[in-house]
């Protein structure tokens, strides 16, 4: 039971260069999430979705776009990359919040990504 | 605004003293939960609590919820050198806070 699966684990990017980041989970979990983590800021909510065909604006938005084609894919993708994207990137998911009560989230190993 | 805030940032633990990790919370949400983050390495799930409280334990680790404090607890017994890490406590939907990181020295 592979859990949440990243890819790729690093990347380097030039500015303006695009790039799609892939999350797969395979626990058929409702909810899936996409967190930068920079130093001192802890995780950074960018876009999360409720299930298929579904996203929605986290606190982060911008600069990223995200596509949930299939229950347990969620795409992150940098249009046109900037400095200022340079980050840790998480991927979770969660089932929904009113099965079993429990849901905390399960994170992927992350995508360490700079642009430089 | 900061709607999941941590105390203290940083904490230096000397084995086999007793400590605490606050979290505040300013969300409306009934449920809290605890994350543990090695370095270089994703998080994982400590605790999840469900209800004012509401109280966890799992070895020197134990957490607590009070709802209408919007205050949740994370104290640490007998500090030994594996618990060094980064905690996150998160509310729901999934905000969370800056992380408090955790050294334990001898």
């Amino acid at each position: 039971n592979a859990g949440v699966t990243q890819t790729p684990k690093f990347r380097v990017l030039k500015t303006g260069q695009s790039m799609t980041l892939l999350c797969a989970q395979d626990m058929n979990h409702e909810y899936m999430y996409w967190y930068r983590q920079d130093p001192g800021m802890g995780l950074r909510l960018i876009h999360y979705s409720v299930g298929e065909g579904t996203t929605a604006k986290g606190e982060v938005p911008d600069g990223y776009n995200v596509s949930r084609l299939k229950k347990q894919n969620f795409l992150l993708g940098l249009e046109s990359a900037a400095p200022s994207q340079t980050s840790v990137y998480f991927c979770a998911s969660s089932r929904l919040r009113d099965r079993g009560g429990n849901s905390p989230l399960h994170f992927g190993n992350g995508t360490r990504l700079t642009v430089t | 605004e900061l709607k999941v805030e941590q105390n203290p940032l940083f904490l230096s633990m000397q084995e086999g003293k007793n400590y605490t990790i606050y979290c505040n919370y300013s969300t409306t949400s009934d449920r809290l939960y605890w994350y543990r983050q090695d370095p270089g390495k994703s998080l994982e799930s400590l605790f999840v609590l469900l209800s004012n409280g509401a109280v966890k334990q799992e070895g020197r680790l134990m957490a607590s919820l009070d709802t209408k404090a919007r205050l949740s607890t994370l104290h640490i017994t007998a500090a030994v050198h594996d618990l060094s890490a980064t905690y996150f406590c998160a509310d729901w939907p999934p905000s969370f806070g800056a992380g408090t990181t955790v050294t334990v020295r001898a």
